[in-house]
């Protein structure tokens, strides 16, 4: 079983909006910044979207969103495209140690 | 832009050590801007934080795997290494070798495409 609780999918049309959540206890999500969110199509490494809760890096889309409330983050994608279909696993810093959500399989219908 | 690729024996027997190497390029393993760092994902589930070496010398595990894991940076050859003793078939995954700012955490910003290994006899 994974640290951080994510669904196992999600799923929107081209255009629209999904949020992915991601929760998880006092001890890391709730505690610290220290949130991030990467994106892995099939065979691939994970790419980072999101780090820092909601600051996203050179080069990622601002579709991409993040954000936080009390123990649970969650990762909005906006404008869904075809590309955008993929995994997407949270990360959280919980001190000294890195726990990973499971996963969710975003898909755009 | 930096860039990894991981090298080692993609089977390995049960009880034995697993053993890989990150080859950096395009950085420095001497470079205090990351913490060289492991992570694992067996297949068809998610992501798991192995542990990472500091360029002084300074390494963090993951509390589950800690007492079988060391990772070591060769400076000579800008590679980090990982070894993993005691191995089971719950060790099969694919390994990847990534960077985590030294400002932050858990921000991983560049891995290697990773290699699989199988831990069968």
């Amino acid at each position: 079983q994974s640290a951080l609780i994510q669904p196992p999918s999600a799923s929107g049309s081209p255009g629209q909006s999904v949020t992915i959540s991601c929760t998880g206890t006092s001890s890391d999500v709730g505690e610290y910044k220290y949130v991030s969110w990467y994106q892995q199509h099939p065979g691939k490494a994970p790419k980072l979207m999101i780090y820092e809760v909601t600051k996203r890096p050179s080069g990622v889309p601002d579709r991409f969103s993040g954000s936080k409330s009390g123990n649970t983050a969650s990762l909005t994608v906006s404008g869904l495209q075809a590309e955008d279909e993929a995994d997407y696993y949270c990360s959280s810093y919980a001190g000294s140690n890195k726990v990973f959500g499971g996963g969710t399989k975003l898909t755009v219908l | 832009q930096v860039q990894l690729q991981e090298s080692g024996p993609g089977l390995v027997k049960p009880s034995e050590t697993l053993s890989l190497t990150c080859t950096v390029s395009g950085g420095s393993v001497s470079s205090g801007s990351y913490q060289w760092s492991w992570i694992r994902q067996p297949p068809g589930k998610g992501l798991e934080w192995i542990g990472y070496m500091y360029y002084s010398g300074t390494t963090n595990y993951n509390p589950s795997l800690k007492s079988r894991v060391t990772v070591s940076i060769d400076t000579s050859k800008n590679q980090f290494s990982l070894k993993l003793s005691s191995v089971t078939a719950a060790d099969t995954a694919v390994y990847y070798c990534a960077t985590e700012r030294s400002v932050s955490w858990s921000v991983f910003d560049y891995w290697g495409q990773g290699t699989l290994v199988t831990v069968s006899s």
